[in-house]
């Protein structure tokens, strides 16, 4: 299936830094890509999503780039706050409804 | 507000029994989904159900099998647990779209920590 490669791993920033999330992927028919943030102990909840016909999103702090030719989008979070410290994980659509989830990066804001 | 809550946070199971993990959600979706979520390994789809009595085999649906009886409730059952399955499991759900239309907005529950010894 659909394989979705996220970097890094891990992430530590000191508040009021930017921080970059990256996600490479395969399947040139997806058209939707969603990051999610997951704080401890909760499930994943959407914070930004951006589709195939937009390059660039961006809400508050938070915003999203895509390119499709290199398939690959990311998210950045500028002005860091220690409660954006959390697992963020890329996503993208793969057949009819479903997503398809990157192995998550976590982001530890420092303050 | 939207929820999807799910029976339990922790379980502890032992080797070969029967577990069932049970999801809920107030929301009225069609979709709904397990994953397995694992360190490393990210969010991994195990089945999902588009419609009641409906459902389709995710990425890793071998142990598992799922249920489906009503809208609001979604059913994972693992029918001989084993020890590699120990995992955090993720319910979500979501609205159905109309084909033509882009991907949308999954609701996850708390999750549910298994631990089979």
């Amino acid at each position: 299936g659909e394989n979705v490669e996220q970097h890094p791993s891990t992430l530590s920033v000191q508040e009021g830094d930017s921080a970059v999330i990256k996600c490479t992927y395969s399947d040139s028919a997806s058209n939707y890509f969603p990051w999610y943030k997951q704080e401890l102990g909760k499930g994943p909840q959407l914070i930004i999503d951006i589709r195939s016909n937009v390059g660039e999103k961006k809400d508050q702090r938070i915003a999203v780039t895509l390119n499709k030719t290199a398939k690959h989008f990311s998210l950045h979070i500028t002005e860091t706050q220690p409660e954006d410290s959390a697992v963020y994980f890329c996503a993208l659509n793969t057949g009819f409804q479903k997503l398809v989830f990157g192995t998550g990066t976590r982001l530890l804001v420092s303050p | 507000d939207v929820k999807v809550t799910q029976s339990s946070r922790y379980l502890v199971k032992r080797t070969g029994e029967k577990v069932f993990l049970e999801c809920v959600q107030d929301m009225d979706h069609e979709n709904m989904f397990w994953y397995r979520q694992d360190p490393g390994l990210g969010l991994r789809l195990i089945y999902f159900s588009y419609d009641v009595k409906m459902k389709e085999k995710g990425d890793i649906p071998e142990g598992y099998s799922v249920s489906r009886e009503k809208k609001e409730r979604f059913s994972l059952i693992l029918e001989s647990a084993s020890t590699n399955q120990t995992s955090m499991y993720l319910c979500a759900s979501s609205l159905r779209l109309a084909e033509n239309l882009l991907g949308n907005e999954q609701f996850f529950g708390p999750g549910t920590r298994l631990t089979v010894l």
